[in-house]
């Protein structure tokens, strides 16, 4: 069965400290796998995608890592701010059919 | 602001009465969703239209009813409802829901659904 593990549930740190999620999925083959933020109250936004050859992809202070022989991905974050607070949400779409695979996120916690 | 719109943002319903949710998209896009979202859950898609014809109903029980009048508005009308049903749905759209490539779906904000 298709499923996207993350960890933790959720993480509390100081504004400024870096932190790291992870994302481990079982979806094989699949096609790309992207990283969305959740604001309390607001849709996901996406953040980076990643096809299957892609080992890493930035997008500002965030970092989306991507290990296929593993099947982990990470996101890090870095210099947290205090707007990082939010769900951070990894989803998977397969290559067999266009429905995607969705983590239950990790609720990142930013404090002053 | 996504260009992806929902209204009401917040209902409260009791489980003998009929609602409505609307979400309106200015995107030009193809391809509309219903998701349902719970507390610590994964997002569980309900619907799919591509180019106003559902093409994904996954197992939803019939006191869920979509409708999609055309390509930039989708309806989820709601009836008898149970508590287990409150949740976050969230509408979202993207260009073209049958590309494997990889299409982003942008997001509205969600209707907070509580029901009594």
């Amino acid at each position: 069965k298709n499923q996207v593990e993350q960890s933790p549930q959720s993480l509390i740190i100081l504004e400024g400290k870096n932190c790291t999620l992870q994302c481990n999925y079982t979806v094989s083959p699949f096609s790309n796998l992207r990283w969305y933020k959740q604001d309390t109250g607001r849709g996901p936004v996406s953040l980076t995608i990643m096809t299957f050859s892609e080992n890493t992809k930035s997008n500002g202070r965030y970092t989306a890592t991507l290990d296929a022989d593993t099947k982990q991905s990470s996101l890090h974050i870095t210099a947290s701010q205090l707007s990082d607070s939010a769900s951070y949400i990894c989803v998977v779409r397969p290559r067999s059919n266009y429905q995607l695979i969705w983590g239950a996120g990790t609720k990142l916690i930013i404090k002053p | 602001e996504t260009g992806v719109t929902q209204t009401p943002r917040h209902l409260v319903m009791g489980m003998t009465n009929k609602k409505s949710l609307k979400c309106e998209q200015h995107l030009g896009h193809n391809a509309m969703y219903w998701y349902k979202q719970s507390a610590k859950k994964p997002l569980e898609l309900m619907f799919v239209y591509n180019f106003k014809e559902q093409t994904e109903n996954n197992s939803v029980p019939s006191r869920f009813s979509p409708e999609c009048p055309n390509s930039s508005h989708l309806f989820l009308h709601l009836h008898t409802l149970q508590p287990e049903d409150s949740a976050l749905y969230l509408c979202a759209s993207s260009q073209d829901g049958i590309a494997p490539g990889g299409t982003e779906a942008f997001f509205g904000q969600g209707t907070r659904l509580t029901v009594v």
